[in-house]
C-alpha cells in the first residue's frame, strides 16, 4: 500500500513553543485529514483539507494542503501540556475508498 | 464524542479462536471502515463497507471478514487468530461526498490480545 512519511518522528518541546510537522507521499491525494491520538484511544479528527493550497485553522492548529497535492503540514501554536499525543496524517487515495495513514509524530510538551 | 461506538472495549482470545468485533456508525454515515493498529504504528486499512457491500480492501488475508447491516452498523470477524493479530481494532464511519464533506470519524477501538 501507499506509505505516507511523517516528520519528525518525535518532538520534545517546552510549553508555549510552536510546533511544525509534515507529511509527504509519493502519490497525489484529494483529501488530507489530521488526527490526534491519545494512548489506548481512537484517533480524534482535528482538521480536514480538500483543495490544493488550502489553509485551514482550528483554534491553535493550522494545517495546509500542499500545492503539489503530495504533502500536508500541521502547525500548533503556543503549545500546552494537553497537546501531548501522537499526530497522524491521512490521505484519501484515487479510488476514494481508502485512507492511507502516516507513521505518526509523537509530541511531548514539557511544562 | 464522535458518535461512533465499538464493543467490546477489551478482549482476550487464544490462538486459533475466532472473534467478532462490533461497531455502530455515526448517524447519517453510510460507510464504515475497519483498521488494525499495532503498538507504535499508524492504523492499517483492513476494508470498507458501503451499503452492505465491501468496496475496498487492504492487504489482509481472507480470514478477516466483515458485515454491514441495513442500519449501517458493522462487524469485523477474524478467524484462526494468530499472535500477530494482537492490536487495537478501530472502526471509522464516513459519509463520502464531493468537496468539503468527506470526513472520517473513529470509535474508541477494541483492544484484542491473542495468547
Amino acid at each position: 500500500g501507499q506509505q505516507l512519511n511523517q516528520s519528525p518522528q518525535s518532538m520534545f518541546i517546552q510549553e508555549g513553543e510552536d510546533v511544525s510537522m509534515n507529511c509527504t507521499s509519493s502519490s497525489i491525494f484529494n483529501t488530507w485529514l489530521w488526527y490526534k491520538q491519545d494512548p489506548g484511544e481512537g484517533p480524534v479528527l482535528l482538521i480536514a483539507l480538500y483543495k490544493a493550497g488550502e489553509l485551514t485553522s482550528n483554534g491553535r492548529l493550522t494545517a495546509q494542503f500542499g500545492t503539489t497535492r503530495k504533502d500536508s503540514f500541521l502547525n500548533i501554536s503556543a503549545s500546552i501540556p494537553s497537546d501531548v499525543g501522537i499526530y497522524f496524517c491521512a490521505g484519501l487515495g484515487d479510488t476514494g475508498n481508502q485512507f492511507y495513514f502516516g507513521t505518526g509524530t509523537s509530541l511531548t510538551v514539557i511544562p | 464524542e464522535t458518535g461512533v461506538t465499538q464493543s467490546p472495549t477489551h478482549l482476550i482470545k487464544t490462538r486459533g479462536q475466532q472473534v467478532t468485533l462490533r461497531c455502530s456508525s455515526q448517524s447519517g454515515h453510510n460507510t464504515v471502515s475497519w483498521y488494525q493498529q499495532a503498538l507504535g504504528q499508524g492504523p492499517q486499512f483492513i476494508f470498507q463497507y458501503y451499503r452492505e457491500e465491501e468496496n475496498g480492501r487492504g492487504n489482509f488475508p481472507p480470514r478477516f471478514s466483515g458485515l454491514q447491516f441495513p442500519n449501517y452498523s458493522s462487524e469485523l470477524n477474524v478467524n484462526a487468530l494468530e499472535l500477530d493479530d494482537s492490536a487495537l481494532y478501530l472502526c471509522a464511519s464516513r459519509r463520502p461526498g464531493q468537496g468539503s464533506t468527506d470526513t472520517q470519524y473513529f470509535g474508541p477501538g477494541t483492544r484484542l490480545t491473542v495468547l
